[in-house]
């Protein structure tokens, strides 16, 4: 049970380039999300997804689009990279029952630097 | 709007025991949960509170009181492992999506 992956690991970009970090998780899981975290300030919620066709935007949606066409895949686009970018991205995917709530399963993450 | 307070750094000793608090204002309160984060690794799932009370996992506790917007992570028995970044989040509603706070640093020193 892979869990949630996350490719790359780490990318250097250049100002302008656009580019896609992929998210894959094989639990079956409904609910799928983009995190972003720097120093200090925690993390942010980019855009999230409750289901198969279904995306929505979080608090810092801007320069960043996303699509659900499967249950097992969530890719982040970067439309044109910008230096304010440079982050640490999380992609997160959770499930609950009536008997609960599971929390959220975070991949690895990707560390993405734009010059 | 939401606002998740959390302290930015905490130092304790190894063997003992540490309260990390974590107060939140934020309008439909649907639950909170605690997460682990070493340095350079994602978060990992350590617990989760909707209704008041402690809940107990092994050396690690969270508590919550919905009327005073607060909870605290009860580490006991410190090991050096333990030092890494402690996250509170907090559930609106319905929605699935979580609200972080910014993190607390601890350190465990032998």
């Amino acid at each position: 049970n892979a869990g949630v992956t996350q490719t790359p690991k780490f990318q250097v970009l250049k100002t302008g380039q656009s580019m896609t970090l992929q998210c894959a998780q094989d639990m079956n899981h409904e609910y799928m999300s983009w995190y972003r975290q720097d120093p200090g300030m925690g993390l942010r919620l980019i855009h999230y997804s409750v289901g198969a066709g279904i995306t929505d935007q979080g608090e810092v949606p801007n320069g960043y689009n996303v699509s659900r066409s499967t249950t097992e895949d969530f890719p982040l686009r970067l439309l044109s990279a910008a230096p304010s970018q440079t982050s640490v991205y999380f992609c997160a995917s959770s499930y609950s029952t009536d008997r609960g709530d599971y929390g959220y399963t975070f991949g690895s993450g990707t560390r993405l630097t734009v010059v | 709007g939401q606002n998740i307070d959390q302290p930015t750094e905490m130092t304790a000793t190894e063997g003992a025991i540490v309260q990390i608090n974590c107060t939140y204002q934020t309008s439909g309160f649907n639950g909170l949960f605690w997460y682990q984060q070493h340095a350079g690794e994602a978060p990992t799932f350590l617990s989760y509170n909707v209704l008041d009370g402690l809940e107990e996992k092994g050396r690690f506790s969270s508590f919550l009181s919905r009327s005073k917007g607060y909870s605290y992570l009860l580490l006991k028995e410190l090991q050096m492992k333990d030092s890494a970044s402690y996250l509170c989040a907090v559930r609106l509603g319905s929605a699935r999506q979580l609200t972080f706070g910014s993190g607390t640093q601890l350190t465990v020193l032998p």
